[in-house]
């Protein structure tokens, strides 16, 4: 059984200030990891993805993952009000057109 | 980039009747649509998957008599539920992978709201 465990929150931070989400998952043949942001009622938005160990920065986002340790995780840096949604970790175990494995999500709410 | 729509976005229908969701991918040609079913306050949860041209592969405890899905196009796929029973109403989301897409290329619709009254 391939799992994603992710904090289910609430995680709560002051606006400014570095959000951080953790994730892990069981499958150690796992190759993408994803991030998805997801607002109350929308359907999930790809915020990034990570292939390689190490550190993926976009902007105000970097993913970080560590395959030795099997987990991978997103900080959001200077967050604001409308970060506040629930973050979606996604595993798929190797390229290409297999399924994604989602973990539970961490609510994360950003305090003006 | 990728585009996926997913219609309608909200239906409500009475108990015992179908509801058709189509995804269409709209610039790319979605090899591989994902169905999922989001329960409020609960994770996605994978239904099915299908390839174009091929039979669906439903997830355990799954039914595949009650959600009849149809890929039958690569820009084309369509779930039914049929008999809806209120227990089925949900956030239904379809995902689709494909080829010539920019980003990495699992695409999410817009999902569809169902209530069964």
């Amino acid at each position: 059984q391939k799992e994603v465990e992710q904090n289910s929150g609430p995680l709560s931070v002051p606006e400014g200030a570095i959000a951080s989400l953790n994730c892990t998952y069981s499958d150690r043949g796992s190759q993408s990891f994803f991030w998805y942001r997801q607002y109350s009622g929308k359907s999930p938005e790809l915020i990034m993805f990570i292939y390689s160990n190490g550190d993926k920065e976009d902007g105000r986002f970097t993913a970080q993952l560590n395959k030795a340790s099997q987990y991978v995780s997103l900080l959001i840096r200077d967050s604001q009000p409308s970060d506040s949604a629930t973050y979606l970790c996604a595993v798929i175990s190797q390229g290409g057109s297999e399924k994604l494995v989602f973990g539970k999500g961490t609510k994360l709410t950003v305090n003006p | 980039g990728a585009v996926v729509s997913q219609h309608p976005s909200w239906v409500i229908c009475k108990s015992g009747t179908s509801v058709k969701i189509e995804c269409r991918s709209l610039d790319f040609q979605a090899t591989t649509m994902f169905w999922y079913r989001q329960f409020p306050k609960q994770s996605l949860m994978l239904m099915a998957t299908s390839n174009e041209g091929s039979k669906a592969t439903y997830e355990q405890g799954v039914e595949k008599d009650k959600f009849l899905i149809n890929h039958a196009s690569l820009t084309l796929s369509t779930l039914t539920v049929t008999s809806a029973h209120p227990e089925d109403s949900s956030f239904y989301i379809c995902s689709a992978w494909g080829t010539g897409v920019l980003s990495y290329g699992y695409t999410f619709g817009s999902g569809t709201r169902l209530t069964v009254v």
